[in-house]
């Protein structure tokens, strides 16, 4: 089946530094990608819709300045946590839909820890 | 707008009884319903979903669930817990159109005993 490939799976990072987290689609092409965070044990929250060549559409609530979304071509879009706090210490989590068939897949998530 | 509702955070059942987790659903239009479910520090596994068609869906791992649209309910279940099913459940809701999220609800834990 279709592969969403999310790296790093994990990383951690002091207090100010930015960290960036690649979301590729590894078989397919798409078009639409999501992000979503998610705190532990809890559930899994929208933070942007990203279409490729288009600025990210942020839900309401998420800075924008905060986390940069880029989707710059058909496989790969990025999420930026720039000037990192510890509270930004999360799961996140991407899902792309595939261009044809409009089914959607999830990467297997990136684990962020901010000291 | 969509919204899920999954009622009870933490389902205890023994090893060979039947699970049930609810989940009820909110949508302005016709929806798209989905059950993943996630193992820790791991990503999401799409158990089911139901998109048009037959209201009687049946996913992976032996589980299956009705959607039932005068109730908006999409409730998950399975015959026969395996202790392998203990986990976190999410129920997903998306409008049926191109290029729009899943929002899910806030999940409910698994548990499993022998």
């Amino acid at each position: 089946g279709a592969v969403v490939s999310q790296h790093p799976s994990r990383v951690i990072c002091k207090s100010g530094t930015s960290v960036k987290i690649e979301c590729r689609s590894l078989d397919f092409q798409a078009t639409t990608m999501f992000w979503y965070r998610q705190f532990p044990k809890k559930s899994l929250m929208l933070m942007a819709t990203s279409n490729e060549g288009s600025k990210a559409t942020y839900e309401q609530g998420v800075e924008k300045d905060k986390f940069l979304i880029n989707h710059a071509s058909l496989t790969l879009s990025t999420l930026t946590v720039t000037s990192a706090h510890p509270e930004d210490s999360s799961f996140y989590i991407c899902s792309a839909r595939e261009r044809v068939t409009g089914e959607l897949f999830f990467g297997e998530g990136s684990r962020l820890t901010v000291l | 707008a969509q919204s899920v509702t999954q009622l009870g955070s933490h389902v205890s059942v023994s090893e060979g009884a039947l699970v049930l987790l609810r989940c009820n659903y909110s949508s302005s239009v016709p929806p798209y319903l989905f059950w993943y479910v996630q193992y820790p520090n791991q990503g999401l596994q799409l158990l089911l979903k139901y998109t048009t068609g037959a209201t009687l869906v049946k996913g992976i791992n032996g589980f299956e669930a009705e959607f039932k649209k005068s109730e908006t309910s999409f409730h998950l279940t399975k015959p026969s817990a395996h202790m392998s099913d203990a986990a976190e459940y999410f129920c997903a809701v998306s409008a049926n159109q191109a290029g729009t999220a899943l929002i899910f609800g806030k999940g409910t834990t698994l548990s499993v005993s022998s």
